[in-house]
């Protein structure tokens, strides 16, 4: 059971270039979203998906575009990366409310530099 | 907007000694969850406290959710060194569904 895959881990874009984040899971579950994490700024919602065929703007959505065509895949785009995009990228997932109440699986991360 | 301040930003204690993380918001949240992450992976879930006044044990971790839900703490009794990591705190509002609003995190360095 792979949980959540991020792809890529690292990768290093020039400003103006555009690249897409690939998410996937494979627990089924409804929910997916997309934080990037800053130093002194914790996790900060992107986008966010609450089922097959749906996305929704987080807190910081500017720059970004997310597609979920497939109830195990959640993509995020930067159609044009700019420095300020810097930063870890981490996709979550979460089940419908079970017993004892629910929380988020994470990848392991997308390290980007814009340079 | 829903912010969720935590306390303090950083910890460096020595093996053995007791800790207290703080959580706190002028919101009130629906439930309220813990997470540790470790350098170069996502956090991992460490218990989600739903009922205001709840106490959750997980061996040598303590988690409180204040009666009103507006607040949580974490202790840690006797740390040890695999207990270094980033701690966030992340509420569900009540108005807000699924989505989670993080804290800044404490980072906490057990020495040997």
């Amino acid at each position: 059971n792979a949980g959540v895959t991020q792809t890529p881990k690292f990768r290093v874009l020039k400003t103006g270039q555009s690249m897409t984040l690939l998410c996937a899971q494979d627990m089924n579950h409804e929910y997916m979203y997309w934080y990037r994490q800053d130093p002194g700024m914790g996790l900060r919602l992107i986008h966010y998906s609450v089922g097959e065929g749906t996305t929704a703007k987080g807190e910081v959505p500017d720059g970004y575009n997310v597609s979920r065509l497939k109830k195990q895949n959640f993509l995020l785009g930067l159609e044009s990366a700019a420095p300020s995009q810097t930063s870890v990228y981490f996709c979550a997932s979460r089940q419908l409310r079970g017993p004892g109440g629910w929380g988020y699986t994470f990848g392991s991360g997308t390290r980007l530099t814009v340079v | 907007t829903q912010l969720l301040e935590q306390s303090p930003q950083f910890l460096s204690i020595q093996e053995g000694e007791n800790l207290t993380v703080y959580c706190n918001s002028s919101s009130v949240f629906s439930s309220l969850q813990w997470y540790r992450q470790e350098p170069g992976e996502g956090p991992v879930l460490l218990v989600t406290v739903v009922t205001g006044g709840e106490v959750k044990k997980l061996k040598r971790l303590t988690f409180q959710f204040g009666d009103a839900r507006k607040d949580s703490s974490l202790h840690i009794t006797a740390a040890q060194p695999g207990d270094t990591g980033l701690y966030l705190c992340a509420g569900a509002g009540e108005t807000s569904g699924s989505r989670l609003t993080f804290g800044e995190g404490t980072q906490l360095t057990v020495n040997p």
